[in-house]
């Protein structure tokens, strides 16, 4: 149990386009999901905290215009990366809160990202 | 959340155990300790956690010193699949949705 995909599980694309990545959790409900980025060799960093109904919560320096998320039912966010550039490419990673624990988040497979 | 240091790389033999030390100094009395590893281009794993007592799964062994200043993840026989890069994170445990900081992590290379 406690698995959370994530679609697609690459993607390219070409500079100024928009790219949806969506993060789903298969066998329980998340009240809260969690969007990371990661380049390469570094570590994870937190994008946004999406909590289901309302606004995302986005972490210092992250642009909310540029990564929209959606968290519209329990089961589902999306981060959609707008007017993609070069600089945007990298490694997102959601992970999801089940409703009742504060215990262990369970993380997606990542989706990478790469814009030409 | 308290800051942890961690090695940036250690090696390990297959077979034996792995030893993986973590520093968190500052941790307060509130805060746990969990561990996460990642597989290369993979979404991080939950290993284990605690707060002041050791733990044991079937993945590994958790030993946090008295004055919860320190702690070591054991992985009792390595293989080659546990090279991965292993994150030590204190945090709060609640209901707030607490966010993961991940640090830089010690890269393990279990080698054959």
């Amino acid at each position: 149990g406690a698995v959370v995909s994530q679609h697609p599980s690459w993607v390219i694309c070409k500079s100024g386009t928009s790219v949806k990545i969506e993060c789903r959790s298969l066998d329980f409900q998340a009240t809260t999901m969690f969007w990371y980025r990661q380049f390469p060799k570094q570590s994870l960093m937190l994008m946004a905290t999406s909590n289901e109904g309302s606004k995302a919560t986005y972490e210092q320096g992250v642009e909310k215009d540029k990564f929209l998320i959606n968290h519209a039912s329990l089961t589902l966010s999306t981060l959609t990366v707008t007017s993609a550039h070069p600089e945007d490419s990298s490694f997102y990673i959601c992970s999801a809160l089940p409703r009742f624990s504060y215990n262990e988040q369970f993380f997606g497979p990542g989706t990478r990202l790469t814009v030409l | 959340d308290a800051k942890t240091t961690q090695p940036p790389s250690m090696d390990c033999a297959e077979g034996r155990a792995a030893n993986l030390p973590c520093n968190h100094s500052t941790i307060s009395g509130n805060e746990y300790v969990y561990w996460y590893r990642q597989i290369h281009s993979q979404g991080p794993q939950y290993i284990i956690h605690g707060l002041k007592n050791n733990e044991t799964n079937e993945m590994a062994s958790l030993i946090i010193t008295e004055d919860r200043k320190s702690s070591t993840l054991i992985l009792p026989h390595a293989t080659l699949r546990d090279t991965a890069v292993y994150y030590c994170i204190v945090r709060v445990y609640n209901n707030a949705g607490n966010m993961l900081t991940f640090g830089g992590g010690t890269r393990l290379m279990v080698k054959p």
